[in-house]
């Protein structure tokens, strides 16, 4: 069963630009959540999908968006990019609620925004 | 591979002993723990849950207690083994409605063969 697919791996981005991630859910899986990792902030929620509707969305500006595909495929989008926004960001599948089913992670994509 | 945190606490033990972890979460309106190990270049891994209606939970080898009163969780390694070296974050659900999970800051366990 192939895992959580986060593509691509690593991006260098330029100040003031903007950047697109896809995540690749395992199948069957309808929700996906993003975090971003930090080494000064450490894991934190930015948004949660489940069948095409955010679900819940953390406490990050707007320049972070992000939608989920009828195939359950998610992007996020940063815009206007800013050096501080230089981290890991990871999704996170699973059937439903956490709780219930927990969470399988992808291996994240490393942006480095210079 | 990438760093995920160059300044967490660091917990150093010797191939076979046992290694406990702590955490503290946040809110006393959590109902599910979690506890994941993140190896470098890697996403968090499963590792074991708890719900709140439970103080103890055993796996293979690890043991979640939590401790409700105080708001603390710990895990316990048995035998630990260089394998296990990597990074360990707790995670508490906040919002039962919602697939949201409020990670520690995490502690790194070096394992010395």
């Amino acid at each position: 069963k192939a895992g959580v697919t986060q593509t691509p791996r690593y991006l260098i981005k330029t100040r003031g630009q903007q950047v697109t991630l896809s995540c690749s859910p395992i199948s069957g899986h309808r929700s996906v959540s993003w975090y971003q990792q930090t080494p000064g902030q450490g894991l934190q929620f930015l948004f949660e999908y489940f069948s095409e509707t955010q679900r819940n969305k953390g406490n990050f500006p707007g320049r972070f968006s992000g939608r989920q595909f009828s195939n359950s495929r998610s992007e996020m989008n940063v815009s206007t990019l800013e050096l501080g926004d230089s981290a890991l960001y990871l999704c996170a599948s699973s059937l439903d609620r956490v709780k219930l089913y927990g969470y399988t992670f992808g291996s994240g994509t490393r942006l480095t925004v210079v | 591979g990438e760093s995920v945190g160059l300044h967490l606490p660091t917990l150093s033990v010797q191939e076979g002993d046992n290694s406990i972890i702590n955490c503290a979460y946040s809110n006393s309106a959590s109902d599910y723990f979690i506890w994941y190990k993140q190896e470098s270049g890697k996403g968090p891994q499963f590792i074991i849950d708890i719900r709140s209606n439970m103080d103890k939970r055993q796996g293979q080898r690890v043991t979640v207690l939590l401790n409700k009163t105080v708001k603390h969780l710990s895990l316990q390694i048995a035998a630990t083994q260089p394998g296990d070296s990597a990074v360990y974050f707790c995670a508490e659900n906040t919002h039962s409605g919602y697939s949201t999970l409020t990670f520690g800051k995490g502690t790194m366990l070096l394992v010395s063969p």
